[in-house]
């Protein structure tokens, strides 16, 4: 267990609805970044927050945006859902120190599937 | 595209042989990591090498990097059926980790 949780574990929606996805980090980590995995593929980038300010970005649309609150918890929201957003997402937490790479503690993910 | 390649695909060995998986990435590789993944679920970390460092062991874990060829490799020894799974490498980019880059994974069978 990595203390990373999410919710919900898994998430069923029709095509052009909306879905909010939610993480909370590790105690003590003030990053977080989301990832989406299609089945049988790696993680994809999605987006980093620290310190609730979006911090990099991957090849994702602005139809995916996301949060972070002051307890370093995040949302990833997901607008006008499309069948091949279907997959798993990822979050991971971390504790961000000046300009070293840290290791990411992720959670057990959400399954959203797109009908 | 800046994706890591794993190879190979797939591996199917037998309970307390040796494993070998092995990562490159077109871009410069700074800091890697692996991890591990269960039927799905999320993923687990097992070794982090920087960019400075060229082996790495954890347990029955042996990491190598060669930040020339851009290339990692993962040896698990003495493998055990718990170690069915699929394994990752996954780039950080510079300093800032603002990026991760996955491979698209090797997925493992240790036969009992």
């Amino acid at each position: 267990e990595t203390g990373v949780t999410q919710s919900p574990t898994h998430l069923i929606k029709t095509r052009g609805q909306q879905v909010t996805l939610r993480c909370s980090s590790q105690s003590g980590h003030n990053t977080v970044s989301w990832y989406q995995q299609a089945l049988g593929q790696g993680p994809q980038f999605i987006f980093q927050y620290y310190r609730e300010e979006e911090n990099g970005r991957g090849n994702f649309p602005p139809r995916f945006s996301g949060l972070q609150f002051p307890n370093y918890s995040s949302e990833l929201n997901v607008n006008a859902l499309e069948l091949d957003d279907s997959a798993l997402y990822l979050c991971a937490s971390s504790p961000r120190t000046s300009g070293r790479v840290d290791t990411q503690y992720f959670g057990p993910g959400t399954r959203l599937t797109v009908l | 595209s800046q994706q890591g390649e794993e190879d190979p695909q797939a591996l199917s060995i037998q309970e307390g042989e040796n494993a070998t998986m092995n990562c490159s990435y077109k871009t410069s590789i700074n800091n890697l990591q692996w991890y591990r993944q269960n039927s799905g679920r999320g993923l687990v970390h097992l070794i982090l090498i920087r960019s400075n460092e060229r082996e790495k062991h954890s347990g029955r874990l042996r990491v190598t990097l060669d930040t020339s060829k851009k290339s990692s490799s993962l040896l698990i020894t003495a493998s055990r059926a718990a170690d069915t799974a699929s394994y990752f490498c996954a780039n950080h980019g510079g300093t800032s980790y603002d990026k991760v880059i996955f491979g698209p994974g090797t997925s493992l069978s240790v036969i009992p």
